[in-house]
């Protein structure tokens, strides 16, 4: 069980346009959703976090404004990259997680992210 | 500051044991956990502690004192296959994830 899918899992794009990121718990509901930015050899980096039919969360220095985030169902969370620049191209990262707080923190399989 | 310390690399020899440390402060402790990274992909997860001791799962064991802020993974019978990074986690008060920066393995023949 604990099964988290992100959708594209690869994209490139054209400097100034958007891009909108999928990340679906299949086989539970997930109150809580996480989206992690990780460039090449760093660690996670929390950008938001969001809980089902409520505003995102966001870390300090995360633009809300250019990083749309929607969780508008218990297992669909997205988020969107509004005009994106080639400094944006990482490896986008979703967790999912039970709405009991001490729960596991399961991954999707991550969309890489590349800005021309 | 919350942080979250481990080492950046480590090599070991197939079918060795290996021990990654953890060393946490952070605001709270609700849980430690360790996942797996292999290059390119996103985390798995491994293990999680709350409670003083050590559990083991197959052929990893993980390890935590509360008192000292430590935690260790411990894999046995290395197989090339975990060559990966490792990344210790911790839940703080507001069970938010404060992440290490991970622990690159390599693992040689």
């Amino acid at each position: 069980g604990a099964v988290v899918s992100q959708h594209p899992s690869r994209v490139i794009c054209k400097s100034g346009t958007s891009v909108k990121i999928e990340c679906r718990s299949l086989d539970f509901q997930a109150t809580t959703m996480f989206w992690y930015r990780q460039f090449p050899k760093q660690s996670l980096m929390l950008m938001a976090t969001s809980n089902e039919g409520s505003k995102a969360t966001y870390e300090q220095g995360v633009e809300k404004d250019k990083f749309l985030i929607n969780h508008a169902s218990l297992t669909l969370s997205t988020l969107t990259v509004t005009s994106a620049h080639p400094e944006d191209s990482s490896f986008y990262i979703c967790s999912a997680r039970t709405g009991r707080e001490y729960e596991t923190q399961y991954f999707g399989p991550g969309t890489r992210l590349l800005v021309l | 500051g919350q942080n979250i310390d481990q080492p950046t690399e480590m090599t070991a020899t197939e079918g060795a044991i290996v021990q990654i440390n953890c060393t946490y402060q952070t605001s709270g402790f609700n849980g430690l956990f360790w996942y797996q990274q292999h290059a390119g992909e996103a985390p798995t997860f491994l293990s999680y502690n709350v409670l003083d001791g050590l559990e083991e799962k197959g052929r990893f064991s993980s390890f935590l004192s509360r008192s000292k802020g430590y935690s260790y993974l411990l894999l046995k019978e290395l197989q090339m296959k975990d060559s990966a990074s490792y990344l210790c986690a911790v839940s703080n008060s507001n069970y938010q994830l404060i992440w290490g920066a991970g622990t690159k393995l390599i693992i040689k023949p």
